[in-house]
């Protein structure tokens, strides 16, 4: 079954500074790759997502990068805000097995 | 619009003791799913389901049942609850019968097994 592999764990920036969030997946035959950010105590909610006939996807100051061949895909963040703070989960899902899997998850902590 | 609305938000159960969890979506979803989340190790699918009589396992499914009569609820069971079970589980929702769109979670329920 597909396995994804995040990295990393934790993340520490200062405001306006980028961060990255990086992924791996298992299942070459995988074609749908949401982000989800997770404040505490809180529900997970969708941020971003891309699907593998797309290489690059923007949405303000979020941005997600597909790489089909080397099979990962990663989460930019520009400019970070202290709201910004959160668990964000990277997962795969291939549409044929109908199983949406998860990364271990990336605290990120941005400081004012 | 209420979303995805799990039942109860906390709860304590002694070892060998059954529940069931509820969730319910008035979106008119056709993919649902359950999860659980444990420091470290993020979100596991438990059991999913793609309509209405339809269901199938994830990937930590022991210990637990499912069954979708509705398209709106998706009760989860715990047979035999047992430490190992202490953990936050959260029901989302999809559109799309194979699960390739937005997931609405609901609030999730605390569970602590003693």
């Amino acid at each position: 079954g597909e396995n994804v592999e995040q990295h990393p764990s934790t993340l520490s920036v200062q405001e306006g500074d980028s961060a990255v969030i990086k992924c791996t997946y298992s299942d070459s035959a995988s074609n749908y790759f949401p982000w989800y950010k997770q404040e505490l105590g809180k529900r997970p909610q969708l941020i971003i997502d891309i699907r593998s006939n797309v290489g690059e996807k923007k949405d303000q100051r979020i941005a997600v990068t597909l790489n089909k061949t080397a099979k990962h895909f990663s989460l930019h963040i520009t400019e970070t805000q202290p709201e910004d703070s959160a668990v964000y989960f990277c997962a795969a899902l291939n549409t044929g097995f109908q199983k949406l899997v998860f990364g271990t998850g990336t605290r990120l902590l941005v400081s004012p | 619009n209420a979303g995805v609305t799990q039942t109860p938000k906390f709860q304590v159960l002694k070892t060998g003791q059954s529940m069931t969890l509820q969730c319910a979506q008035d979106m008119n979803h056709e993919y649902m799913s359950w999860y659980r989340q444990d420091p470290g190790m993020g979100l596991r699918l438990i059991h999913y389901s793609v309509g209405a009589g339809i269901t199938d396992q994830g990937e930590v499914p022991n210990g637990y049942n499912v069954s979708r009569s509705t398209t709106e609820d998706f009760p989860l069971r715990l047979l035999s609850a047992a430490p190992s079970q202490t953990s936050v589980y959260f029901c989302a929702s999809s559109y799309s019968p194979t699960g390739g769109t937005e997931a609405f979670f609901g609030q999730g329920t605390r569970l602590t097994v003693v």
